[in-house]
């Protein structure tokens, strides 16, 4: 398998311009879990989903953050309009279903560096 | 205060050295433990985890957990350059669907 595949690596926006990151699962993976990090708050997660539902979308700043997963093989994370604090490595990372007491690793994807001027 | 407390160094030691790195957490919910490693650029990637208080060797690694304090360690042995990387602890609640709290991360080099 290839790993957990994010698209673009970079994206470099003006601000107020409309900001959609992507990202496909590992196959076989119920959850998706969309993060942000910088270096002043570390890694934070903003939403995750569970067979394609969103389950917790506690950690998303704000309204101009929204995330969608149409089917098991795809996840979007949009920011409009982009301000120049949303800069920072977002990263999509996927696990299988935990089973009882067990802990499932969570694999990450290779994320995407967003600056926004 | 966060929930996860990590020193962001960054760290800096000799080839060889024993490296320790800690985190502190609040809540006594957490009951699985892991480190991360990210290399520059990457995406984090396992390293080991542990569930409840102990001790886990894995090489020249070594994850202590004292539930107690709320103290986890990672130990590295031997260090070598290729370890140089920043280390996030994180921690789930059992059942907690794998939404992991993490810390912010220690930046480590090993020079020659």
């Amino acid at each position: 398998d290839a790993g957990v595949i994010q698209s673009p690596r970079h994206e470099v926006t003006e601000m107020g311009q409309e900001v959609t990151l992507r990202c496909k699962p590992i196959s076989g993976h119920d959850y998706l879990f969309w993060y942000r990090q910088t270096m002043m708050r570390g890694l934070e997660l903003l939403i995750y989903f569970n067979n394609n539902v969103p389950i917790d979308d506690s950690g998303m700043p704000e309204d101009r953050f929204s995330a969608k997963m149409p089917n098991a093989s795809f996840s979007t994370l949009k920011i409009q309009p982009s301000e120049p604090r949303d800069s920072a490595v977002y990263f999509c990372a996927s696990n299988p279903s935990a089973g009882g007491l067990s802990y499932n690793e969570q694999f990450f994807g290779p994320g995407t560096r967003l600056t926004v001027l | 205060q966060k929930e996860v407390e990590q020193d962001p160094g960054p760290l800096s030691v000799p080839e060889g050295a024993i490296v320790s790195l800690n985190c502190t957490y609040s809540n006594s919910a957490f009951q699985y433990f892991m480190w991360y490693r990210q290399y520059s650029r990457k995406g984090p990637e396992l390293l080991m985890y542990t569930y409840s208080s102990g001790n886990k060797e894995d090489g020249r690694f070594t994850a202590q957990v004292d539930k107690s304090s709320k103290y986890i360690s990672l130990f590295i042995r031997d260090s070598q350059p290729s370890d140089s990387a920043t280390y996030l602890c994180a921690m789930v609640v059992t059942g907690g669907e794998n939404k992991l709290t993490f810390g912010t991360g220690t930046q480590l080099k090993v020079e020659l």
